[in-house]
């Protein structure tokens, strides 16, 4: 199974909105609304963004968005701030062999 | 609030097997899968597998099979992660993480990682 498909690299100033997408197939991201995000800073253990497509956990920022749409997922940081500068890992359910794929990330830089 | 500690680091010769251990508190051992993913320096997350640790029973992503195995002592609320036959593509930081019951890619709480390095 393939990971999934990130970019690399996106970057914005502060206060704008960036969008990042995750693209799978139809066996992975595109059948299951069991898309997650991760947040990651350097020398930390990951953080759960996003659950279920678009379901934020208690206590992570409202400026953080999920969506989907056919084999692509997204995440959306409106308003960014210094402290988002991370790299963001997609992750997707993908059934009975391989369970669960990641992306291969995307490092967000805060202009 | 969730708290997961892993054991520390590890230096492995390649051939070698290596056991990670995990142990849960603050909340009920039992109630949440506990799933493996590992790091390479630099790299991307890796998913490898998943345990109960109700049943006891285990999931692993098919890279991985019949070389990892997922067990756990629950009279002391601890999971543990064995790697076999290990190459220098081993090394990684391996974490371990919780999962609430149902929701299958929900890692919602995770632990601080443990390094495994394997050189000869």
């Amino acid at each position: 199974q393939s990971a999934l498909t990130q970019p690399a690299s996106v970057s914005g100033p502060p206060g704008q909105s960036i969008t990042i997408s995750c693209t799978g197939t139809s066996s992975d991201v595109g059948f299951y609304n069991l898309v997650s995000w991760y947040q990651q800073h350097p020398g930390k253990a990951p953080k759960l963004m996003i659950y279920e497509v678009s379901r934020r956990p208690s206590g992570v920022s409202n400026r953080f968005s999920g969506s989907k749409s056919g084999n692509t997922a997204s995440l959306t940081i409106s308003g960014l701030q210094a402290e988002d500068e991370a790299d963001y890992y997609c992750c997707s359910y993908a059934g009975s062999f391989n369970l669960v794929i990641f992306g291969g990330g995307t490092k967000v830089t805060v202009l | 609030q969730v708290q997961l500690v892993q054991s520390g680091a590890e230096v492995r010769k390649p051939g070698a097997s290596v056991k990670v251990s995990c142990k849960a508190s603050e909340y009920t051992f039992t109630t949440y899968d506990i799933n493996w993913v590992r790091q390479a320096t630099g790299q991307g997350l890796e998913w490898m597998g998943w345990m109960n640790p109700n049943s006891g029973h285990t999931g692993f992503a098919q890279k991985f099979q019949g070389r990892v195995s997922m067990t756990r002592n629950t009279s002391i609320n601890t999971a543990y992660m064995e790697l076999a036959s290990l190459t220098s593509e081993d090394t990684a930081v391996y974490y371990c993480a919780t999962v609430p019951p149902a929701a299958l890619n929900q890692f919602d709480s995770w632990g601080q990682g443990t390094q495994v390095t394997v050189s000869s």
